[in-house]
C-alpha cells in the first residue's frame, strides 16, 4: 500500500512557465517531508524539505506549500527552465524512513 | 570522495552468477539503506540498517542479501537472480532519527541487468 499519492505522473510546461506537483498523504505520524529531485542515471537529490509545522517554505525558484488539515503538499516551479526537467518524487518521513510518491517526470519546453 | 559512493556502476549478469554491489558514504551517518528502482514503479525500500543492525527487511527475496559490516559500507550480495531483478540499485545514508535527521542522500546507483 502506497503511503504517498503523488500526481500528476508526468507534466510539460514552456519555459518561464509554473510547474505544479501535488502529494497526498494519511498517515499523520509523519514528521518532515523532502522532495527529491532525479536525473537520468543519477541517484535521488534531496532539493527542499517542510517540516508540519510550517505551511510554505521557498528557496529560490523551489516552493513547497504544505497543508496540514487536508494532508496534502505541494512543489511549485517558478520560472521553469530546461535544467529543471527532470523526475520529482515527493517523500514522507517516520522514524529514519522514507514512504516515496511514484515521481512526477517535467519536461520544460525551450 | 565526498557524499555516497556506489560500484559498480553498471552490472550484467546471467541468472547463475553471484555478484555483490558495494556502497560507501563519507558522510559520518549511522543509517544506510538499499533501494530498488524500476521503471513506472515508486522507489522500493528493500533494508535499513541502524548502527550496523538491519532493523528492516520488506519482505525481500533471499537471493538478496545485504551486509552492513560497518557504519560506512554496506553491500548487496546477489545469486541467481532473475530477469525482473534487472533495475536501478541505489544506496542511501541518513543520519538517522526524526524530522530533518533522516534526510537521506543517495549515491548514483547501480544499473543491474539480469539476462
Amino acid at each position: 500500500q502506497q503511503q504517498v499519492k503523488q500526481s500528476p505522473q508526468s507534466l510539460i510546461v514552456q519555459k518561464g512557465g509554473i510547474s505544479i506537483i501535488n502529494c497526498a498523504y494519511e498517515n499523520t505520524a509523519f514528521d518532515y517531508f523532502p522532495w527529491y529531485q532525479q536525473f537520468p542515471g543519477k541517484g535521488p537529490a534531496l532539493l527542499i524539505a517542510i517540516r508540519p509545522d510550517v505551511s510554505e517554505k521557498k528557496e529560490g525558484r523551489f516552493t513547497i506549500s504544505f497543508n496540514k488539515s487536508a494532508k496534502q503538499f505541494s512543489l511549485h516551479i517558478m520560472d521553469s527552465q530546461p535544467g529543471d526537467s527532470a523526475t520529482y518524487f515527493c517523500a514522507a518521513s517516520i522514524d529514519y524512513k522514507l514512504s516515496f510518491g511514484a515521481g512526477t517526470t517535467v519536461t520544460v519546453r525551450a | 570522495e565526498t557524499g555516497v559512493t556506489q560500484t559498480p556502476r553498471h552490472l550484467v549478469m546471467g541468472m547463475t552468477n553471484k555478484k555483490s554491489l558495494k556502497c560507501e558514504q563519507h558522510l559520518g551517518h549511522n543509517a544506510m539503506y538499499w533501494y530498488k528502482q524500476s521503471a513506472k514503479k515508486p522507489l522500493e525500500l528493500m533494508f535499513v540498517y541502524n548502527f550496523k543492525e538491519q532493523t528492516e527487511n520488506n519482505s525481500v527475496p533471499s537471493r538478496f542479501s545485504p551486509e552492513c559490516p560497518n557504519s560506512s559500507h554496506l553491500f548487496l550480495h546477489l545469486h541467481t537472480l532473475q530477469p525482473e531483478d534487472s533495475a536501478l540499485y541505489l544506496c542511501a545514508s541518513s543520519q538517522g532519527g526524526a524530522g530533518d535527521l533522516n534526510t537521506q542522500y543517495f549515491g548514483p546507483g547501480t544499473r543491474l541487468t539480469v539476462l
